[in-house]
């Protein structure tokens, strides 16, 4: 039972153009979401996040885009830059736990 | 400022045999997270604590212990290591629930090979 999807296993984009990673969820009851960025051999590091009660969040070229009635939230990177390749979780928090995606290889071409 | 450290990095055990991996944050966070990851998966949680002396499972706990002796330490026990143990290790922390919502912090990871 995968409460926290992220279909696309890998996305490529060229260099200076928008990057757009997706995650859908079943649980209507989470209380907010997280984007999560991990390079290799190191630990995921906590990149932006975004309440259940509110529809946009942005930091910088990063913003996070909920939409509750489909269950749906994206990550939005522009301009795109070679140090963004990495993979990219989306987790949603409820009762105090994390529930994770199984993530998005985003690579960026120069 | 280290933050979340995690050890051993790397570790190759043989079936049945048992090892202890450590994980201590120099935050004072209350709230600690064991998470395996396995290839081409998401990150699932073994157990978790919300302070010193208390703790609960997560998604996938059997085969696993934990205690919390402290607010720094939560080490994860293996017991009797299987092949389905094969997996990298993360231990997180975070701060106490309501202070704040964004993060939680984690460790550098430990690969652990069972054979």
């Amino acid at each position: 039972d995968q409460q926290v999807k992220q279909n696309s296993p890998s996305l490529s984009v060229q260099e200076g153009r928008i990057s757009i990673l997706n995650c859908d969820y079943t649980n209507s009851m989470f209380d907010y979401f997280l984007w999560y960025k991990k390079y290799p051999a190191e630990g995921p590091t906590f990149l932006i996040s975004i309440s259940s009660i509110k529809d946009k969040n942005e930091d910088g070229r990063f913003t996070v885009f909920l939409n509750k009635s489909a269950k749906h939230l994206s990550l939005h990177i522009v301009p795109s830059q070679p140090g963004d390749s990495a993979v990219y979780f989306c987790a949603a928090v409820g009762n105090e736990k994390l529930t994770f995606g199984t993530g998005t290889r985003l690579t960026i071409i120069p | 400022n280290a933050g979340v450290t995690q050890t051993p990095k790397f570790r190759i055990l043989k079936i049945g045999q048992s090892m202890t991996l450590q994980c201590t944050q120099d935050m004072n966070h209350n709230y600690m997270y064991w998470y395996r990851q396995d290839p081409g998966m998401g990150l699932k949680l073994i157990y978790y604590s919300v302070g010193a002396g208390i703790t609960d499972k997560g998604e996938v706990p059997n085969g696993y212990n934990v205690s919390r002796s402290t607010t720094e330490d939560f080490p994860l026990r293996l017991e009797l290591a299987a092949p389905s143990q094969t997996s990298v290790y993360f231990c997180a922390s975070r701060e106490l629930a309501g202070v704040s919502q964004d993060t939680q912090y984690f460790g550098p990871g430990t690969r652990l090979t069972v054979l």
